[in-house]
């Protein structure tokens, strides 16, 4: 089974602010997909195949990455960003998640 | 529009069953694969089970394998979790959601619901 490990897991930036997730993975993975998920909410797909927006998330967001090494990256912080971001992968019988970002407003 | 609805959570003894539903709309159901996640309180999301649109291929997360079975019923627009031998660990709100295929992400996320495993 392969283990996505997030770094950081908890984060604050302040508006306007560069944000960089990364998502290590244990084997390397053909892509990345990440999703975002609000307190008392459901998860939402939020780039997939590792730098693919999904419908409607802002241009500021962007992934890269291949490998061993994804990342999620914010342009410039903005408020409704506060969210928690998960990193996952599919692996031929299985499918993880990484231990998510907290990402929090400074 | 999409929707994916649980149901059948709740409260339930260490070591006694329960019987997970997800009801699809908005799309042709037998055409995708469906998982289930779960979320623990206050923690992250876990993979628990897929089963493929035409029920060949399924696969469980170690976790479960051997007390959990996922099945399908095309017919009525579900998707079930059939959960035994359940655990205090089990506790956490568990998501439905659509394998979008070719790879790619979970595309659309039913709302939760809520299995507490406790006596």
């Amino acid at each position: 089974e392969i283990v996505l490990t997030q770094s950081p897991t908890t984060m604050a930036a302040s508006p306007g602010e560069k944000v960089t997730i990364t998502c290590r993975a244990s084997s390397s993975v053909s892509y990345m997909h990440w999703y975002q998920q609000k307190p008392g909410a459901s998860p939402k797909p939020w780039i997939y195949d590792t730098s693919k927006l999904a419908s409607g998330v802002p241009n500021r967001f962007s992934g890269s990455g291949s490998g061993t090494s994804y990342s999620l990256t914010i342009s410039s912080m903005e408020t409704e960003d506060t969210a928690t971001y998960y990193c996952q992968q599919w692996s031929s019988n299985s499918r993880t998640f990484g231990g998510g970002t907290k990402l929090e407003l400074k | 529009e999409v929707q994916l609805v649980e149901s059948g959570g709740g409260l339930v003894q260490p070591g006694r069953s329960l019987k997970l539903s997800c009801v699809a709309s908005g799309f042709t159901f037998s055409n995708y694969g469906m998982n289930w996640i779960r979320q623990a309180p206050g923690k992250g999301l876990e993979w628990v089970a897929y089963i493929s649109s035409g029920s060949s291929y399924i696969y469980y997360a170690e976790t479960v394998k051997g007390r959990f079975t996922i099945s399908r019923d095309n017919a009525k627009n579900t998707r079930y979790l059939q959960m035994t031998s359940l655990r205090s660990e089990d506790t956490a709100l568990y998501y439905c959601a659509r394998y979008g295929g070719y790879g790619g992400p979970l595309d659309y996320w039913g709302q939760g619901v809520m299995v507490t495993v406790s006596s």
